[in-house]
């Protein structure tokens, strides 16, 4: 079936890691997106990607790196300049405009 | 910086009433979207509006845009208990990348 597999769902990360959380889609979709979410909360953009090789930073980007080498995947890096990283994550997709279609979730707690 | 604001923060219904969230929003958009996410789960997609819509429906959800007043709403009808979760509306705008922006949500919660 088609959709966007996120892993780990659970990750528990020290003070200091970088940390990397795995976004793929077999949707074909050009469009990815990362956001997180805090306990309560809406949804904050952290990346988003058009088109292969190409990204640009959303609201909260600062303490986070993305890469776009292939159309399928999308991983979100988490580094240790990243003050405050538990929270929910959660990855999309979608052709270029309109429904985003999201992944399950991985939920980053730091020791 | 969040787009959209829901309005309440969260609603508490018994089950066969409707259920109405609103959703106000700052700058020009393409499209608005609603979404629904369940405890600790993925967001799903509900209903797009686009901005030269005023209504929609789908099922028991019916979705009016007032583009002069930034605002939109969402309707479910005769809810069920198997509607509880969290809703949120999005609009995406074109900012030399088409960026989707998603409000705090309205907590729904339908009492059987």
């Amino acid at each position: 079936d088609g959709g966007i597999t996120q892993s780990p769902k659970y990750l528990f990360r020290k003070e200091g890691q970088n940390v990397t959380l795995s976004c793929e889609q077999n949707l074909n979709h050009d469009a990815m997106y990362w956001y997180r979410q805090d306990p309560g909360q809406g949804l904050r953009l952290i990346y988003y990607s058009q088109i292969v090789n190409d990204f640009q930073k959303g609201d909260i980007a600062e303490g986070y790196s993305v890469s776009r080498e292939k159309k399928e995947s999308f991983p979100l890096t988490v580094t240790s300049a990243q003050k405050n990283p538990t929270a929910f994550y959660l990855c999309a997709s979608s052709v270029n405009t309109g429904e985003l279609f999201f992944g399950e979730g991985s939920r980053l707690t730091v020791l | 910086s969040q787009q959209g604001e829901e309005d309440p923060q969260a609603l508490s219904i018994q089950e066969g009433e409707n259920a109405t969230m609103n959703c106000s929003y700052k700058t020009s958009i393409n499209n608005l979207q609603w979404y629904r996410q369940n405890s600790g789960r993925g967001l799903v997609h509900l209903i797009l509006i686009r901005s030269n819509e005023r209504e929609k429906h789908s099922g028991r959800l019916r979705v009016t845009l007032d583009t002069s007043k930034k605002s939109s709403s969402l309707l479910i009808t005769a809810s069920r208990a198997a509607d509880t979760a969290s809703y949120f509306c999005a609009t995406e705008r074109n900012t030399g990348g088409f960026k989707t922006i998603f409000g705090a949500g309205t907590r729904l919660f339908v009492k059987a």
